[in-house]
């Protein structure tokens, strides 16, 4: 029982190139997340799924498509890698809005 | 103003030493507490929800006030094993966006 698994855990980009992170859970939760973690700034909420087959932005989306695939996976796509987006993602799920969250290992990402 | 505010600390005790953090929430229809702990480079775990009437687990004490719009975090006897970052977890009822929302957490360290 993984719980939540995400991958890769690091990923070295160069600038303009584009990757997906994945996100599974066997936890039959309905709801999922993307979050980037940054130095002094907390989690912050990229991109969410409430429920299977609906996908909502964030505080930060800019530069991100998410496509929930079904109600396992939930995959974060960076179609331009920047420098910005240099940071730590964690995927993270509930069984709803106002739930605990379970989070991934997390995705150690440089952009170069 | 920020959604949910924490002192970023870092807080050094001694171990045995009972320490204290508080946060502060943005609005007052916010509902869903909770306080994580998150290791360094490592996926935030939960340490416990907080409840209105407040609640306890073991050495850890959580209260919510929701007159003042804060909520706290009592830890005594700190042990070597509980410096890490505490992060505050709220679910806000004024972005729009159904997902919690992080604080930037709060540095303890305890030292022998």
């Amino acid at each position: 029982n993984a719980g939540v698994t995400q991958t890769p855990k690091f990923q070295v980009l160069k600038t303009g190139q584009s990757m997906t992170l994945q996100c599974a859970q066997d936890m039959n939760h309905n709801s999922m997340y993307w979050y980037r973690q940054d130095p002094g700034m907390g989690l912050r909420l990229i991109y969410y799924s409430a429920s299977e087959g609906t996908t909502d932005k964030g505080e930060v989306p800019n530069g991100y498509n998410v496509s929930r695939l079904n109600k396992r996976e939930f995959s974060l796509r960076l179609e331009s890698a920047a420098p910005s987006q240099t940071s730590v993602y964690f995927c993270a799920t509930n069984r709803g809005p106002n739930e605990k969250l379970f989070f991934g290992s997390g995705t150690q990402l440089s952009v170069l | 103003r920020k959604e949910v505010e924490q002192d970023p600390g870092p807080f050094n005790v001694p171990e045995g030493a009972t320490v204290a953090f508080n946060c502060t929430y943005s609005n007052s229809a916010s509902q869903s507490f909770f306080w994580y702990r998150q290791d360094c480079r490592k996926e935030p775990k939960l340490l416990m929800s907080v409840y209105s009437s407040g609640n306890e687990d073991g050495r850890f004490t959580a209260q919510l006030n929701r007159a003042s719009q804060y909520i706290s975090l009592l830890i005594r006897d700190s042990k070597l094993s509980d410096s890490a970052t505490y992060l505050c977890v709220v679910m806000p009822m004024d972005t729009g966006r159904r997902a919690l929302t992080f604080g930037s957490g709060t540095r303890l360290q305890v030292q022998p």
